[in-house]
């Protein structure tokens, strides 16, 4: 089946470790993002990739690195210096990016104790 | 930047029809989304205006205003599992030209017996 896939559902590190979310999809769209979720929050644009080997900063992007090797692929790692990392994390993906629908995948929620 | 204003709660009862508002003051704009979201699980995708006026798809229904910048998402028939909340997403391109799809902070709906 066609899809967005995130990896792992629940992610646990210590403070001060760099941590990559794994974000798959094969519905061969060209844009992908990635969001933050807070209660109260709503979502909040990280990071965002048109094509390949191209992405652009969200409104949120300190502390968070991303790559886009492949058209499939696209993983964030949150590193060290994101200050408050514990959140619920979103992977989105859209054929392009004007006027069409995001499809989402279900998400991790990261917890750094 | 954009500026997108929804209200945080409302309660309706089962078998009502709710109207969840949504304001924006962006530049560029290039489309509206809805998105129903429930806890803990991924946005999924309910409609999308790029033009004035209303567009139907069964039980829900969304109108854009440009002018005013403001959209609503209507719900009829309520059902008990329509509690969830409701995402308002703008898109739009930036004066560099890329886009981006910017959301609220969501409206959460609470339907009652």
């Amino acid at each position: 089946d066609g899809g967005i896939t995130q990896s792992p559902k629940y992610l646990f590190r210590k403070e001060g470790q760099n941590v990559t979310l794994s974000c798959e999809q094969n519905l061969n769209h060209d844009a992908m993002y990635w969001y933050r979720q807070d209660p109260g929050q709503g979502l909040r644009l990280i990071y965002y990739s048109q094509i390949v080997n191209d992405f652009q900063k969200g409104d949120i992007a300190e502390g968070y690195s991303v790559s886009r090797e492949k058209k499939e692929s696209f993983p964030l790692t949150v590193t060290s210096a994101q200050k408050n990392p514990t959140a619920f994390y979103l992977c989105a993906s859209s054929i392009d990016l004007q006027g069409a629908e995001a499809f989402f995948g279900q998400g991790t929620r990261l917890t750094v104790v | 930047g954009q500026n997108i204003d929804q209200p945080t709660e409302m309660t309706a009862t089962e078998g009502a029809i709710v109207q969840i508002n949504c304001t924006y003051q962006t530049s560029g704009f290039n489309g509206l989304f809805w998105y129903q979201q429930h806890a803990g699980e991924a946005p999924t995708f309910l409609s999308y205006n790029v033009l004035d006026g209303l567009e139907e798809k069964g039980r829900f229904s969304s109108f854009l205003s440009r002018s005013k910048g403001y959209s609503y998402l209507l719900l009829k028939e309520l059902q008990m599992k329509d509690s969830a909340s409701y995402l308002c997403a703008v898109g739009a391109y930036s004066g560099a030209g890329s886009y981006q799809l910017t959301f609220g902070k969501g409206t959460k709906l609470s339907v009652i017996p």
